[in-house]
C-alpha cells in the first residue's frame, strides 16, 4: 500500500498522559501536514513540513504540542499532558511540492478520559 | 484572516434532484479543493481547482471556481443515495465547516 499511513488508529489515554502519533507519507511526497478534526467540524490545520523543515504552525498548536519530521520522511505528533479537549481525530496528509493533490491518511482517533 | 464559508451546512435532498453547494472564501489562493468524508472515515480528494473559470466533473459531481467572486460551487446532478456524505471545500490548508448531504430515496 503506497498511501498515507497513520499509527495508531485509535488511542485512549488518561488525562495528563503524553501521547505520540506517527504518520508515514507517500514516499515521494516532500510536504506533510497535520490536522485536527473534532466531531461535526472541518479539519483544522495544525502544522506542515517541507522535507524536515517545519514551515508553519497554527495558533492552535499550543506548547503542549510538538511535531517533528527528522529525516524528511515520517513525522510524529506529540501531545504532552493531554486534556479532555484534545480528544479528536488527528489527520495527516501529504503531497508533492509540484503537484496540488493532497492525500490523507486514515487518522488517529484520540480519546482522553 | 482567511475564512472559508460553506453553505448550506446541512442538505437533505431526494434522489434524482439537483443541488449546489457553495464555498465562499475571503482571500486568494492557488488551490481550491473539494473533499468527501464518510462517517468515521478520512477525507477523499474529489477535485482540485487551480485557476479562474476552472471546471471539473466526475460522475454526478461538478466543481467550478470563480476567483473574482471568491466562490467555488459543487453541483450535484440527479443525486443518488451513495452520494450521502459530508463535503468540504478547502482553500489551501484551510477548510470550511462542511456540508452534510443526505440523499433520500
Amino acid at each position: 500500500d503506497t498511501g498515507v499511513s497513520q499509527d495508531p488508529r485509535h488511542k485512549i489515554t488518561k488525562r495528563g498522559q503524553n501521547v505520540t502519533f506517527r504518520c508515514d507519507p507517500i514516499s515521494e511526497h516532500n510536504r506533510l501536514y497535520w490536522y485536527r478534526q473534532t466531531l461535526g467540524q472541518g479539519p483544522e490545520f495544525l502544522t506542515y513540513f517541507q522535507n524536515e523543515a517545519q514551515l508553519e504552525k497554527s495558533r492552535l498548536l499550543s506548547d503542549r504540542f510538538s511535531a517533528e519530521r527528522p529525516k524528511g520522511s515520517f513525522s510524529t505528533l506529540e501531545i504532552q499532558r493531554t486534556e479532555q479537549g484534545d480528544s479528536a481525530m488527528y489527520l495527516c496528509a501529504s503531497r508533492s511540492q509540484g503537484r496540488p493533490e493532497a492525500f490523507f491518511g486514515q487518522g488517529t482517533r484520540l480519546t482522553v478520559v | 484572516e482567511l475564512k472559508v464559508e460553506q453553505n448550506p451546512l446541512f442538505l437533505s435532498m431526494q434522489e434524482g434532484k439537483n443541488y449546489t453547494i457553495y464555498c465562499n472564501y475571503s482571500t486568494t489562493s492557488d488551490r481550491l479543493y473539494w473533499y468527501r468524508q464518510d462517517p468515521g472515515k478520512s477525507l477523499e480528494s474529489l477535485f482540485v481547482l487551480l485557476s479562474n473559470g476552472a471546471v471539473k466533473q466526475e460522475g454526478r459531481l461538478m466543481a467550478s471556481l470563480d476567483t473574482k467572486a471568491r466562490l467555488s460551487t459543487l453541483h450535484i446532478t440527479a443525486a443518488v443515495h451513495d452520494l450521502s456524505a459530508t463535503y468540504f471545500c478547502a482553500l489551501g490548508e484551510r477548510f470550511g465547516a462542511g456540508t452534510r448531504l443526505t440523499v433520500k430515496p
